[in-house]
């Protein structure tokens, strides 16, 4: 398709479980970005990768979440050992360039039991 | 501390009557800003931005003001529609692209 896609659209998991969730962006788009949205609550920036540059992880709320991506593509987000305040929908966007439009895809909502 | 705030959760307005939403930011770093629309179990959708060099941006129905003095900015829709109901997020940046949201404002249409 046209636009971001992820995968999976929902996941649920055993607390303590580690999760690996996917992105596709837009074809050609160089950066590429992951956030979250907690029940209730605004999307919240958590990584950023602009080409061949070291990417921005100010975002990420502990050292069990880290995020790659591969051959300037396709971007996987992990959580290690998750634990249930990790309950969110987890969103990538993409853009063409850092000064172009964030497009979002659908999100992948997950849910720690 | 939230840098990004829409203080109204909620707006309710008649088919054909104009929308405003409004949105105000603390940072003053800030240089570029956006609203999206986001209905459930969607991503949100990217509508219309603005730079901070200009102080009004206008795409069809949708229009954006920004008022840096005040550092508010707000979004029109006129006429709205039905299919506007949705949930409006107003976002801004440092040209970092790192986005920061507001907590969004439920806009709903009525017939």
């Amino acid at each position: 398709g046209a636009g971001v896609s992820q995968s999976p659209s929902n996941k649920v998991t055993e607390k303590g479980k580690d999760v690996e969730l996917r992105c596709d962006p837009i074809s050609g788009h160089t950066a590429l970005y992951w956030y979250r949205q907690s029940l209730g609550q605004g999307l919240e920036f958590l990584i950023y990768f602009q080409g061949n540059s070291a990417p921005d992880k100010s975002g990420l709320p502990s050292d069990r979440f880290s995020a790659e991506r591969t051959g300037g593509s396709v971007s996987t987000l992990t959580i290690q050992r998750t634990q249930q305040e990790d309950s969110a929908v987890y969103l990538c966007a993409s853009s063409f360039d850092s000064n172009q439009p964030q497009h979002f895809g659908d999100g992948t909502r997950l849910s720690i039991l | 501390d939230q840098q990004v705030k829409q203080n109204s959760p909620s707006l309710s307005v008649q088919e054909g009557r104009i929308s405003i939403l409004n949105c105000d930011y603390t940072n003053s770093m800030f240089d570029y800003f956006l609203w999206y629309k986001k209905y459930p179990a969607e991503g949100p959708t990217f509508l219309i931005s603005i730079s901070s060099i200009k102080d009004k941006n206008e795409d069809g129905r949708f229009t954006v003001f920004l008022n840096k003095s005040a550092k508010h900015l707000s979004l029109h829709i006129v006429p709205s529609q039905p299919g506007d109901s949705a949930v409006y997020f107003c976002a801004a940046s440092e040209r970092t692209q790192k986005l920061v949201f507001g907590q969004g404002t439920r806009l709903t249409i009525n017939p």
